[in-house]
């Protein structure tokens, strides 16, 4: 298996309401990501998760949270969202090591009304 | 910091054409460098990589070569498909650093 899934492919969602991301792996990888990826634009790092410990934030703001509670999961809680937070949200695994190649999902689009 | 240079596209090519997008990069140290792909409502696959200098990546008829001299690592291919139509970023080692993205589309 070699795959990343994510869920859901869509999300809409109220600047008062609370959602999750959710992302999946059973490739063995110790290394999980979050990206925010705005149209016509490369993916930009939000977090990274090294051996279900948080590594790198990416100065995100609060109201994206993330949560690794096992080796091959990894969440994204959303609260009191912006409308500018719309974008595709990709989750990514490797093996540990900057220079392994990451494994992409096939991301959550999210739109904030 | 780290930085990758990539030509600002869109990239529009006949079927067969040969193709080339540009990449350079800055970094300390001896980065490995690798070429993603992401087809349209997907997300990034890895296309090729190479670890280091003089390394040539390819995959699926895609080349690059990790020019150190010229800190280049630029992607061809000799002859595109209309399949090969998609969003290509060049990237360093580590998960922070890609290129712009360069949109390629190929027309029959």
């Amino acid at each position: 298996d070699t795959e990343v899934t994510q869920t859901p492919k869509h999300l809409v969602m109220g600047m008062t309401n609370k959602k999750s991301l959710k992302c999946e792996q059973h490739m063995g990888h110790r290394a999980m990501y979050w990206y925010k990826q705005k149209a016509k634009k490369p993916p930009e790092l939000m977090f990274v998760y090294s051996y279900e410990k948080l590594s790198i934030n990416e100065s995100v703001p609060s109201r994206f949270s993330p949560e690794c509670p096992n080796s091959s999961l990894l969440n994204l809680h959303l609260h009191a969202l912006q409308p500018e937070d719309s974008a595709l949200y990709l989750c990514a695994s490797s093996p540990p090591g900057r220079g392994e190649k990451l494994f992409f999902g096939s991301g959550t689009q999210l739109s904030v009304l | 910091g780290d930085s990758v240079t990539q030509m600002e596209g869109p990239v529009t090519l006949s079927e067969e054409a040969f193709l080339t997008i540009n990449c350079t990069y800055t970094a300390t140290g001896y980065p490995s460098l690798f070429w993603y792909v992401q087809y349209p409502g997907e997300g990034l696959q890895l296309l090729l990589k190479a670890t280091k200098a003089d390394d040539k990546g390819s995959n699926k008829g895609f080349e690059a070569t990790y020019r150190k001299e010229t800190t280049s690592f630029h992607l061809e291919k000799g002859s595109v498909q209309v399949s090969d139509s998609a969003v290509y970023f060049c990237a360093l080692s580590g998960w922070v650093t890609f290129g712009i993205g360069t949109k390629l589309q190929v027309i029959p």
